[in-house]
């Protein structure tokens, strides 16, 4: 059964990068990977999407090495609003694995 | 705004009694899904629908129930609700569902078990 793990906690001060990383070693072919934010009492919400190498939109970059078996979030300049959690989540046929989940602090 | 709606945001009810959580969306999208979110944890999908086929994750308890009525609207029925849960239901779309598909959340009802 595929398993994704993340570090349960990152801190940070604002104005810094920040990269989170997601272990899924067992990642299978069709899998794609999408990372999600979390604030507290409200449903997750999508931040970035890709397959392998590099995807980069206008808040978030997402690096897939070449074997595919983790995959890391990188914020650019973080701030106070970035605080929340942070998930990865495999997406494959028949098959939706969220990730352990990363509570991200940033600090002013 | 085209979005996710739960209500209530907050649900009481006592342990055995059947309670029923409800979703609707303005995003005219195919499949609709519902999670259950424990306190830390991830969210832990129980089942979805694409348009009219329902699909069951299988350890999803029996005690959960589903019905989705028309496009817009989904619930989720808990016949004999335990304290184990209490718990935030989260529902969620996507236009298709295929890979590659962005999942929208509504804001989530929490559910107290007394």
């Amino acid at each position: 059964l595929a398993k994704t793990t993340q570090p349960i906690s990152m801190d940070s001060y604002e104005g810094q990068e920040v990269n989170i990383t997601c272990s899924h070693n067992n990642i299978a072919t069709n899998d794609y990977i999408t990372w999600y934010q979390q604030f507290p009492s409200q449903g997750p919400r999508f931040i970035i999407q890709g397959y392998k190498t590099k995807v980069t939109n206008e808040v978030a970059s997402l690096f897939i090495p070449a074997d595919r078996k983790s995959s890391t979030l990188s914020l650019p300049r973080v701030s106070l609003s970035d605080t929340a959690v942070y998930y990865c989540l495999l997406e494959g046929t028949d098959k939706l694995i969220f990730g352990t989940g990363t509570r991200l602090q940033v600090f002013p | 705004d085209a979005m996710v709606i739960q209500n209530p945001r907050y649900q009481v009810t006592q342990f055995g009694k059947p309670v029923t959580l409800s979703c609707s969306q303005t995003l005219n999208h195919n499949v609709m899904y519902w999670y259950q979110q424990k306190s830390s944890q991830a969210p832990k999908l129980l089942f979805h629908y694409y348009d009219k086929d329902f699909n069951n994750e299988a350890d999803t308890p029996d005690n959960f129930q589903s019905r989705r009525p028309n496009t817009s609207f989904c619930f989720l029925d808990i016949r004999s609700p335990g304290l184990g849960d209490a718990a935030m239901y989260l529902c969620a779309t996507s236009r298709d569902e295929g890979l590659r598909e962005t999942q929208y959340f509504g804001p989530g009802t929490r559910l107290l078990v007394l």
